[in-house]
């Protein structure tokens, strides 16, 4: 089945504490993206990456950074996490992206994380 | 600066009615506008996506439509069912090399019986 896999699901951790949101797909695509979603904001894009070790900020990258060393995995790393970075996130792909690309988002599930 | 703004920011309706959703946009250069369905606990699911030449798209109950002069787009659904209760988001995607999304904060759906 084709789909965008986040782990964890839900994480409550404390302040400083470094913590890593895998994201993996099985579709071969070359587009990644993170996004968080906060009530009234809708989904912002945090990093995103066009292909295997080209990765490039969105319009909330502070605080955050990914990796992309292979097509597949798009790791999520908070080096040293704060309160503020509580938040839904959600880790999505499509087979390209750019001009001439009108392929869909195929989203993970998301997770929760807690900053206390 | 790029924007997408959706109405109402949420509704209420009866099961079995109809209804539609706004997405007015400013993105520029224009690549395509795609509408998601995001249920409660879950990522967004694409319904449609149009591009400049398409003025309308069909998925079933949901029939998207596409004004690229007055940068408009609805959402239509017909005959609501209670498991259209979600909340649509509206993206509409640049026609550049990184392809760039900007998202609207959707709709919240509820569909009553």
């Amino acid at each position: 089945e084709a789909q965008v896999t986040q782990n964890p699901r839900y994480l409550i951790t404390v302040t400083g504490k470094k913590l890593t949101v895998t994201c993996s797909q099985n579709m071969n695509h070359e587009y990644m993206s993170w996004y968080r979603q906060d009530p009234g904001l809708g989904l912002r894009q945090i990093y995103y990456s066009m292909n295997v070790e080209v990765t490039d900020k969105g319009d909330v990258p502070e605080g955050y950074k990914v990796s992309r060393k292979e097509k597949r995995n798009f790791p999520l790393i908070l080096e040293s996490p704060s309160p503020n970075q509580t938040s839904l996130y959600f880790c999505a792909s499509s087979l390209k992206s750019g001009q001439g690309s009108n392929q869909p988002q195929h989203f993970g599930d998301g997770t929760r994380l807690s900053i206390l | 600066k790029n924007q997408v703004e959706q109405s109402p920011q949420s509704l209420i309706i009866l099961e079995g009615k109809n209804c539609t959703l706004q997405c007015n946009y400013t993105v520029s250069p224009f690549s395509n506008l795609r509408w998601y369905k995001q249920d409660t606990g879950r990522g967004p699911v694409s319904l449609t996506i149009m591009t400049f030449s398409e003025n309308t798209k069909s998925n079933g109950r949901y029939t998207a439509t596409l004004d690229a002069d007055t940068k408009q787009s609805s959402l239509h659904i017909t005959a609501s069912q209670l498991s259209d209760s979600a909340s649509y988001i509206c993206v509409v995607s640049e026609n550049t090399n990184a392809g760039k999304s900007t998202f609207g904060d959707g709709t919240t759906l509820t569909v009553k019986p």
